[in-house]
């Protein structure tokens, strides 16, 4: 139990769908992110929000839309997606982001398969 | 923009070998610089958190240093066990931004 929960754990879509993917904390925190980790690289700060507004967008491109309707729950809205978008998408929190960032945790992760 | 580089890459001891991981980052404007291990398909688990004015932390068998000033930072981990197994990941705080920024990693291979 990470304190972090995400579903679903795998997703496999093809590109004209439409998904969700779903975080939750129960840690109390007031910043949530999304990384994206692909094979071979680092992983990919893709948003984040604090005190549910979004304070970076890493240039995502618009096909992915984040969604916070409060501190303990993030969304990423998936639709119209390409093969390379295939990757572990991993979703954090922590006390809050900027200079009072503390000790940061995620959940087990969402593996996507875009077909 | 800032970089992260881990080194090495990869890495196999046997079982009881003291290793030191290395990290190291352009950008010293930082607020603190944590630690993570990554099982394979999972999430990372917190290992050790350094705040920017603190000079090591210590857990267990792992110790994390930090020289802010050279844009360094290393995780000793004593006695190694196969359990230890895993990617090890370095991720400062930058005070430019407002997310931690990681390296790629060092994988940890302990063979019993």
């Amino acid at each position: 139990e990470t304190g972090v929960t995400q579903t679903p754990r795998h997703l496999v879509m093809g590109m004209t769908n439409k998904k969700s993917l779903k975080c939750e904390q129960h840690l109390g925190h007031n910043a949530m992110y999304w990384y994206k980790q692909s094979a071979k690289k680092p992983l990919e700060l893709m948003f984040v929000y604090n005190f549910k507004e979004q304070t970076e967008n890493n240039s995502v491109p618009s096909r992915f839309s984040p969604e916070c309707p409060n501190s303990s729950h993030l969304f990423l809205h998936l639709h119209t997606l390409q093969p390379e978008d295939s990757a572990l998408y991993l979703c954090a929190s922590s006390q809050e982001s900027g200079a009072n960032t503390g000790e940061l945790f995620f959940g087990e992760g969402s593996r996507l398969t875009v077909l | 923009k800032q970089e992260v580089t881990q080194i090495p890459a990869a890495l196999s001891v046997p079982e009881g070998e003291n290793l030191v991981l290395n990290c190291s980052f352009t950008d010293s404007a930082i607020y603190n610089l944590q630690w993570f291990r990554q099982d394979p398909g999972k999430g990372l688990t917190s290992l050790l958190l350094i705040q920017s004015s603190q000079r090591e932390q210590t857990s267990g068998r792992l110790n994390a240093s930090l020289d802010k000033s050279s844009g360094r930072s290393t995780l000793y981990i004593a006695a190694s066990q196969p359990g230890d197994s895993a990617t090890y990941l370095c991720a400062p705080a930058n005070q430019a931004g407002t997310a931690l920024i990681f390296g790629k990693g060092t994988t940890l291979s302990v063979s019993s």
